[in-house]
C-alpha cells in the first residue's frame, strides 16, 4: 500500500521565478491539504482539495495556487518566489469518507515533503 | 485569536516519563492529534483525541480536558529514538484543517 508521495525531494529556485510540486495521496485517499513548514515551525494550512476544487484556503496570497487531478494527485504551484519563501512544503493525504482504528476522516497522513529553497 | 502553545524545548532521560503539554484557543474545536516529526521527515500521526480523558496507546498516552483547552501527551519508558520534535494540532470543525502548534522539540539523553 503506497503511502503519499511528493516530487521533488528538494528543489533550488531563484527569487521571482516560479515552482510547482507534486503530491500523489494514499491509496484509497481523496482529499489532499498541502502546508508550509518553516524552519523550527510547525506546519501552517495552505489550502485543501477535494473532488478537483479548492475547498478551504489559508492565509496566504494569491500566489500559491493548486490543482487537483481526476486520480486525486495534486499540485501546488507558487509564482514570483520570494526568499520567505524557503520552507518544507507538506502534502497530506485524507478520505472523505472515513478513517481507520477510529480516527475520524480527517485524520491526515503526510508525505515526506518537499524541500525549496529560494535564492 | 487563534493560538497553540507548547513548551519550544525538553529533555529528558532515557527509560523516565515525560508529560508534553499544549494549550489551545481555537475558533472551533472538533479533536485534538498529537504528531511526531524527526528532523527533516514528514510528521507521523500518534494520537487522537475528541472527548476528555485519556487516550493509551502502548509508551504513549494523550489527555484531554476541552473545558480547559488543554492536552498532554505522556511518553513512557523513553528511548533514544523519541528524540524528535511533538506538534499538537487541533482540527477545526467547518475549517477542514489542522492548526498546528510550533511544536515541542525533544531530547532524550543516555
Amino acid at each position: 500500500d503506497a503511502g503519499v508521495t511528493q516530487s521533488p525531494t528538494h528543489l533550488i529556485k531563484t527569487r521571482g521565478q516560479q515552482v510547482t510540486l507534486r503530491c500523489s495521496p494514499k491509496s484509497g485517499h481523496d482529499t489532499v491539504s498541502w502546508y508550509q513548514q518553516a524552519l523550527g515551525q510547525g506546519p501552517q494550512f495552505i489550502f485543501q482539495y477535494y473532488e478537483e476544487e479548492e475547498r478551504q484556503r489559508g492565509n496566504f496570497p494569491d500566489r500559491f495556487s493548486g490543482h487537483q487531478f481526476p486520480n486525486y494527485s495534486s499540485e501546488l504551484n507558487v509564482n514570483a518566489l520570494l526568499l520567505g519563501d524557503s520552507a518544507l512544503y507538506l502534502c497530506a493525504s485524507s478520505s472523505a469518507g472515513g478513517g481507520t482504528g477510529g480516527t475520524p476522516s480527517y485524520e491526515q497522513y503526510f508525505g515526506p515533503g518537499t524541500r525549496l529553497t529560494v535564492t | 485569536g487563534q493560538n497553540i502553545d507548547q513548551p519550544t524545548e525538553m529533555t529528558a532521560t532515557e527509560g523516565a516519563i515525560v508529560q508534553i503539554n499544549c494549550t489551545y484557543q481555537t475558533s472551533g474545536f472538533n479533536g485534538l492529534f498529537w504528531y511526531q516529526q524527526h528532523a527533516g521527515e514528514a510528521p507521523t500521526f500518534l494520537s487522537y483525541n475528541v472527548l476528555d480523558g485519556l487516550e493509551e496507546k502502548g509508551r504513549f498516552s494523550s489527555f484531554l480536558s476541552r473545558s480547559k483547552g488543554y492536552s498532554y501527551l505522556l511518553l513512557k519508558e523513553l528511548q533514544m529514538k523519541d528524540s524528535a520534535s511533538y506538534l499538537c494540532a487541533v482540527y477545526q470543525g467547518g475549517a477542514n484543517n489542522l492548526f498546528f502548534g510550533t511544536g515541542t522539540r525533544l531530547t532524550v539523553i543516555p
